[in-house]
């Protein structure tokens, strides 16, 4: 079954606003990324965490494994952050299956 | 700077024909190299992945099959096309003592 439930599929902000997503585990994960969407459909990664949080601008994430969920977090959003943001996880070793989550789609409304 | 170069851009293939996807990686040396496909509305999935020259380990059948024939080179490939292959077909390495994933510009495959 899926493994990774992320949070909203979709969300509309105001700019200069902020939100957060969330991606709940159904088991233990070792690890967790955070990739954008870009233009041409490809991922762009913006975190990996193990444990513990990161910073990047506007940008934070946290990742909890034994309460089995991540967030990513976005403050004073801006038109260009709009787009598709997906978070991904492992169990084990990661030369093994990375589970996606489905997507949440960001539009940052003027 | 590490660089993944994938190719074609986009394919649109009959029913039955074959198909061969390419996906090169440079300024790194034995990298982990995989495969992911995302169907339009789908979630993405990993097909295949490779940690050395000549071997390959299958994730999901999707009668697809995968080969590393050079270290810096990952084929994705079938004799024969279905319906279902269409999609989003994205290369990655994983970069780093961090594990992270980098992904390639994708390939979009349209089957007919």
């Amino acid at each position: 079954g899926d493994q990774v439930e992320q949070s909203p599929s979709a969300l509309s902000l105001h700019e200069g606003t902020g939100s957060a997503l969330r991606c709940n585990f159904t088991t233990t994960m070792r690890a967790v990324q955070w990739f954008r969407k870009n233009s041409r459909g490809s991922l762009i990664n913006l975190f990996y965490l193990a444990s513990g949080t990161k910073e990047n601008g506007r940008l934070k994430s946290a990742f909890d494994s034994k309460e089995r969920y991540s967030t990513l977090h976005i403050r004073d959003a801006q038109l260009e952050d709009s787009g598709t943001y997906f978070c991904a996880a492992n169990r084990g070793s990661a030369l093994g299956r990375l589970h996606f989550g489905a997507g949440t789609q960001l539009i940052v409304i003027p | 700077a590490q660089t993944i170069h994938q190719w074609p851009v986009a394919e649109i293939k009959a029913v039955g024909s074959p198909l061969s996807l390419g996906c090169t990686i440079k300024g790194k040396s034995s990298p982990n190299l995989y495969w992911y496909w995302q169907a339009t509305g789908g979630t993405l999935q990993q097909l295949f992945y490779s940690i050395t020259v000549g071997q390959v380990e299958s994730v999901v059948q999707l009668n697809l099959s995968a080969s590393r024939p050079k270290d810096d080179q990952f084929i994705l490939s079938t004799e024969k096309l279905l319906l279902s292959h269409s999609g989003f077909y994205l290369c990655a390495w994983m970069g780093g003592d961090a594990e992270t994933l980098y992904f390639g510009s994708g390939t979009r495959l349209t089957v007919l």
